[in-house]
């Protein structure tokens, strides 16, 4: 069955280290990939996705993620986190989006947290 | 903008009891809805999604119903809770491509 591997469920770093999670999905056709976080006592919120042109995304608050094909994964990067970024983060991926009722099929989640 | 909407934002319900979990959006018109399940050490897992008024697509067999009785509104229903039922159940809308999906507060939900 497809599905989304995030193989780090919890992540304790200082402040000013860099942060690499990674995300996996087994599915050989086209896929759209995301990233969402959820701080504390909040919403989940988009923090980037990938549908197609350059494999290397930018998105809100210095977070970034490099889409290969190859490897079928989609990890999210911080070259610098900060104590306000301890959250937990989730991979998403659509496979095959058909432009209608897509499901978003959602790896386990990673709980960041960051010590100053 | 758009803005989404659930309510209760917590509930505490006896096994057997009904449940109703409703989720507006705001901003938007003919926005395809979705309710997830969040459990404990898991991913969120699709449990409905509608595309249109009354139409309503179920992923995973359940205890639990869902519906779409206006454009805007998305509900989540139960006649009898089961102790499984417990989690965190959250609404999401996309645009009519359905390719970024929103998310709403959330209701936690604990049946006891």
């Amino acid at each position: 069955a497809q599905s989304v591997s995030q193989h780090n469920h919890h992540v304790i770093l200082s402040e000013a280290a860099s942060l690499e999670l990674g995300c996996n999905y087994s599915y050989g056709g086209t896929v759209n990939l995301f990233w969402y976080v959820q701080y504390p006592g909040q919403h989940l919120q988009l923090l980037l996705k990938y549908f197609s042109g350059d494999p290397l995304v930018k998105g809100i608050k210095g977070f970034e993620a490099e889409f290969i094909k190859s490897k079928f994964s989609f990890n999210l990067r911080k070259p610098s986190v900060q104590w306000s970024d301890t959250a937990e983060y989730f991979c998403a991926v659509i496979l095959n989006p058909t432009g209608g009722g897509n499901k978003l099929t959602f790896g386990t989640g990673t709980q960041l947290k960051v010590e100053l | 903008s758009q803005t989404i909407h659930q309510w209760p934002a917590t509930l505490v319900q006896p096994v057997g009891s009904p449940l109703s979990l409703e989720c507006t959006v705001e901003g938007t018109s003919n926005p395809n809805l979705y309710w997830y399940r969040q459990a404990a050490g898991r991913g969120l897992q699709l449990l409905f999604y509608s595309v249109g008024i009354g139409q309503i697509s179920s992923e995973v067999p359940q205890n639990l119903s869902a519906s779409r009785p206006q454009d805007r509104q998305f509900i989540l229903s139960s006649k009898k809770l089961l102790l499984s039922d417990s989690g965190f159940y959250l609404c999401a809308w996309s645009g009519r491509a359905g390719e970024t999906q929103y998310f709403g507060p959330g209701t936690r939900l604990l049946v006891l």
